[in-house]
């Protein structure tokens, strides 16, 4: 499984676009990257997936260039709620058997 | 439509002890698995399973058995509960046989081993 690296935490301000990064340089062919968001006591939620190029949708878009070695989560507008620890994994598969998790990006949205 | 159960909340054993945790999920998902977490870390998996009847290990199966005899359930055993297993635990599940999926988890379990 290809081992991702996140920025360890982020600040940001409410109304602004947060954007986190996250490096795969051994991504595989078949891999998708996937993000979750995970607030305090509660388990991650699925936010996002991707094989390649810009996925939208309710929440967040995600962009994924063309050699797929990274890839970048954008929130637009975050707001106070969107303070949350947010994983980049890739994989084969997003099921719920393969799920390599790394640290994470802690996101603290301040007022 | 529940989603994940996971029950109970909170739990404190004693060393040596044994307890199940139970999860459930009512969306017919084929595979579901167990992860936990430690403070600052992200989530570990211990086992996992892909239907009623099959299961197998992850990256951190020691001290913990799995069964799963009904698509729906899928309980962790703790044999002999040591402060090591002290951590908040995680049951997810997900649809089987597409690669494109998401996983479903449940609200946690904060296990206490003292």
């Amino acid at each position: 499984l290809a081992k991702t690296t996140q920025p360890i935490s982020m600040d940001s301000y409410e109304g602004q676009e947060v954007n986190i990064t996250c490096s795969h340089n051994n991504i595989a062919t078949n891999d998708y990257i996937t993000w979750y968001q995970q607030f305090p006591s509660q388990g991650p939620r699925f936010i996002i997936q991707g094989y390649k190029t810009k996925v939208t949708n309710e929440v967040a878009s995600l962009f994924i260039p063309a050699d797929r070695k990274s890839s970048t989560l954008s929130l637009p507008r975050v707001s106070l709620s969107d303070t949350a620890v947010y994983y980049c994994l890739v994989g084969v598969s997003g099921s719920a058997r393969q799920l390599t998790f790394g640290s994470g990006t802690q996101l603290t949205v301040l007022p | 439509n529940a989603g994940v159960t996971q029950t109970p909340k909170f739990q404190v054993l004693k060393t040596g002890q044994s307890m199940t945790l139970q999860c459930a999920q009512d969306m017919n998902h084929e595979y579901m698995s167990w992860y936990r977490q430690d403070p600052g870390m992200g989530l570990r998996l211990i086992h996992y399973s892909v239907g009623a009847g099959i299961t197998d290990q992850g990256e951190v199966p020691n001290g913990y058995n799995v069964s799963r005899s009904t698509t729906e359930d899928f309980p962790l055993r703790l044999l002999s509960a040591a402060p090591s297993q002290t951590s908040v635990y995680f049951c997810a599940s997900s649809y089987r046989g597409r690669l494109n999926t998401e996983a479903f988890f449940g609200q946690g379990t904060r296990l206490t081993v003292v």
